[in-house]
């Protein structure tokens, strides 16, 4: 069965950095595209990019750009997402999510890392 | 840029059906898009792809009472026989050549 397990909770500091991790199970991590989607509260879903897993290229949403930088690792098939430069409004709940194949739809999520910006 | 927009509620009643819809902007009616249902405290979870012709393949384990359409710029979201569980943001997404965009998201009563 596939999966995604994402990392647990934060609670950062404005000014700081997140970097939350994902991990996929049961499909060749290699194939599919995966995407960083939030959700602030109160908010509908907002993406944020993607990233190729195969040789690593990325695309971010303009509104992120300079500040969202999207990795993987192949050995433990894990894609991670890394926000600086932390604000009260990146406070949200921040989803993985798994590409049918090259930006297309997602068919599959993860369980979501809440995120709390607060001084 | 392709857009999609959604209407922000709907509702209907325990057993009934309803519908909606996803509207893609000006130009853009050959385009796919995905339905997904965020209830709340839970991930988001992907319902089906609906692409230009009305044909739709859904995701693992979702209920027959689900099924999507289309007709013009128009995508759609049936849900008959409605439960309690069904009550939920639902969300349509769609893509281009590089990017995503979804829908401001409908919130689902069911009464």
């Amino acid at each position: 069965q596939v999966h995604l397990v994402q990392s647990g909770a934060e609670v950062k500091k404005p000014g700081a950095s997140l970097k939350v991790s994902c991990k996929s199970s049961g499909h060749p991590f290699t194939g599919d595209f995966m995407h960083w989607v939030r959700q602030a509260p109160g908010q509908g879903l907002e993406w944020m990019g993607w990233i190729n897993p195969s040789s690593g290229g990325t695309n971010y949403a303009e509104k992120f750009h300079g500040r969202v930088t999207m990795t993987r690792d192949t050995s433990i098939n894990t894609v991670y997402m890394d926000l600086s430069g932390l604000r009260a409004d990146d406070t949200a709940v921040y989803y993985c999510a798994k590409d049918q194949g090259g930006n297309s739809a997602f068919d599959l999520w993860g369980q979501g890392t809440l995120v709390t910006v607060s001084s | 840029q392709v857009a999609v927009t959604q209407s922000p509620s709907a509702s209907a009643s325990l057993g009934a059906s309803v519908k909606l819809t996803c509207t893609l902007s000006r130009g853009y009616n050959s385009y796919a898009i995905a339905w997904h249902q965020k209830q709340p405290d839970k991930g988001p979870r992907y319902l089906m792809k609906v692409n230009n012709d009305g044909s739709h393949n859904k995701g693992d384990g979702i209920p027959d009472r689900f099924s999507g359409s289309s007709s013009g710029t128009e995508r759609y979201l049936t849900i008959s026989s409605l439960q309690s569980e069904d009550e939920a943001d639902y969300y349509c997404q769609t893509w281009d050549s590089a990017d995503q965009m979804f829908g401001g998201g409908t919130k689902l009563t069911v009464l």
